[in-house]
C-alpha cells in the first residue's frame, strides 16, 4: 500500500520564477493538504483539498495556488517567488468522513529559491 | 484561535531514562490532539492521538502521552529513551472539521 508520495523531492528556482509540486495521496484517502515547514520551525497550513476544491485556507498569499484532480492527487503552485518561500513543503492526505483522524505525510519537496 | 506551545525547543536525555517532551495547547471546545516525529529531510511520522477517553493515550515506538484538561496539556513519554529516538517532535491540535494547527518543536537528543 503506497503511503504519500511527493515529486520532487529537490529543487532549485530563482526569484520570480513559478513552480508545481505535485502530490499523490494514501491509497483510500480522499483529502489532501499542503504544508509549508521553513527550516527550524512548525509546519504552517496552507490549504486543504476536497471534492477537487480548496475547502480551508491558511493565512498565504494567492501567490500560492492548487489543485486536486479527479482521482484525489493534487498540485501546489507558487507563482513569482521569493527568497522566503525556500522550505520544505508538505503533503498530507486523510479522509474527510474520519474527521479528526491523523494525518499522514508524504516526505516533502524541498524547495530553494536563489 | 487555535494554538500549540511547545516550551522546550532541545531535551536533553540519556539513553535508558525516562524522557518528556512537553506540550500545551489552547483551543475552543474540545481539543483533538497529536504528536508526530520527524527524522531528518523526512515527513512527519503519526505517533499517537488523544480523541476521548482515557487521558493516558499510548502510541507507537513505545511512546505514551497524558492528557491533562485542566492545565490544558498533552506531555509525551517514553520509560526507556533509546538513542534511535532522536529527532524532531512535534505536537498538533484540531477542533473537528478545521486544519491542524503544530507546535513550533522541540528536538529531542539521547545521549549513549
Amino acid at each position: 500500500d503506497a503511503g504519500v508520495t511527493q515529486s520532487p523531492t529537490h529543487l532549485i528556482k530563482t526569484r520570480g520564477q513559478q513552480v508545481t509540486l505535485r502530490c499523490s495521496p494514501k491509497s483510500g484517502h480522499d483529502t489532501v493538504s499542503w504544508y509549508q515547514q521553513a527550516l527550524g520551525q512548525g509546519p504552517q497550513f496552507i490549504f486543504q483539498y476536497y471534492e477537487e476544491e480548496e475547502r480551508q485556507r491558511g493565512n498565504f498569499p494567492d501567490r500560492f495556488s492548487g489543485h486536486q484532480f479527479p482521482n484525489y492527487s493534487s498540485e501546489l503552485n507558487v507563482n513569482a517567488l521569493l527568497l522566503g518561500d525556500s522550505a520544505l513543503y508538505l503533503c498530507a492526505s486523510s479522509t474527510r468522513d474520519r474527521g479528526a483522524g491523523e494525518l499522514f505525510f508524504g516526505e516533502g519537496s524541498r524547495l530553494t529559491v536563489l | 484561535a487555535q494554538s500549540v506551545a511547545q516550551p522546550e525547543d532541545q531535551v536533553n536525555v540519556a539513553e535508558g531514562n525516562p524522557l518528556t517532551v512537553k506540550c500545551t495547547y489552547s483551543v475552543s471546545g474540545n481539543p483533538y490532539l497529536f504528536w508526530y516525529v520527524q527524522y531528518p529531510n523526512r515527513g512527519l511520522q503519526f505517533l499517537l492521538k488523544y480523541i476521548t477517553g482515557d487521558n493516558l493515550v499510548k502510541g507507537s515506538y513505545g511512546f505514551e502521552a497524558e492528557f491533562n484538561k485542566s492545565q490544558t496539556s498533552f506531555h509525551l513519554k517514553k520509560p526507556s529513551a533509546l538513542v534511535s529516538d532522536s529527532a524532531l517532535y512535534f505536537c498538533a491540535v484540531i477542533n473537528y472539521g478545521q486544519n491542524f494547527v503544530f507546535g513550533p518543536g522541540t528536538r529531542l537528543s539521547v545521549l549513549p
